[in-house]
């Protein structure tokens, strides 16, 4: 199975802070990555897909690029909604598998 | 707005089954294909296998191969996860999410999630 490591594993940040999370895979995954986002209690919500496309209604302070192993996902600017978890997925070949989760903390 | 309701929780002894079902509405069913996703307490989000809705064709993970059936009911506009033979590691929130596509490609929409208890 393709191994997908993300760094850091939290974070503290202040509304306005620039936020990056990068996330490695194992082996090649070619531009099959995704991002989502998980707050408490609740399912995951979509992002970006294949590592770079923001889905639709997701602010444009996301952003996300990268191919083949490493990948990244930028907050340009932190809104008080955006503490939550965030987690890639590759999408390259079966079984599909997860990123360990990144917490976005409130400093 | 697609929506993807799931059934409620559920408390299992160890070595029971159980199964969840996720109802669709507000898209055409057939047309997407449909994951199930789980997470333990404080885990990683973990994939248990697909669904391609229109033909049945399914694909597990092979950790869970032969206590995993993935299936759904065209007519209903329902998917169903069976695990067998549960064991306490199983506790958690089990997710249908649908693709974005009738193969695999990214998850688009998740139910609310079902939390699954393993417990003697």
């Amino acid at each position: 199975d393709i191994q997908m490591t993300q760094s850091p594993s939290s974070l503290s940040a202040s509304v306005g802070d620039r936020v990056t999370i990068t996330c490695r895979a194992s082996q090649s995954i070619s531009g099959y990555l995704n991002w989502y986002q998980q707050k408490p209690g609740k399912a995951p919500k979509l992002l970006i897909y294949s590592a770079s496309t923001l889905r639709g209604g997701v602010p444009s302070s996301f952003s996300g690029s990268g191919s083949g192993p490493d990948f990244t996902l930028t907050i340009s600017s932190l809104q008080p909604e955006d503490f939550a978890t965030y987690y890639c997925q590759q999408s390259y070949i079966i079984p599909w598998t997860f990123g360990q989760g990144t917490k976005v903390e409130i400093k | 707005q697609v929506q993807l309701v799931q059934s409620g929780a559920e408390v299992k002894k160890p070595g029971a089954s159980v199964k969840v079902s996720c109802k669709a509405s507000r898209y055409t069913f057939a047309d997407f294909a449909m994951h199930w996703v789980r997470q333990a307490p404080g885990q990683r989000l973990e994939w248990l296998g697909w669904i391609k809705t229109d033909t049945g064709n399914t694909k597990y993970s092979q950790k869970f191969q032969g206590r995993i059936t993935i299936t759904r009911d065209k007519s209903a506009s329902t998917a169903y996860m069976e695990l067998n033979s549960l064991r306490s590691e199983d506790s958690a929130v089990y997710f249908c999410a649908r693709d974005h596509s009738s193969g695999w490609e990214y998850l688009d929409y998740w139910g609310q999630g079902t939390l699954i208890t393993v417990s003697s």
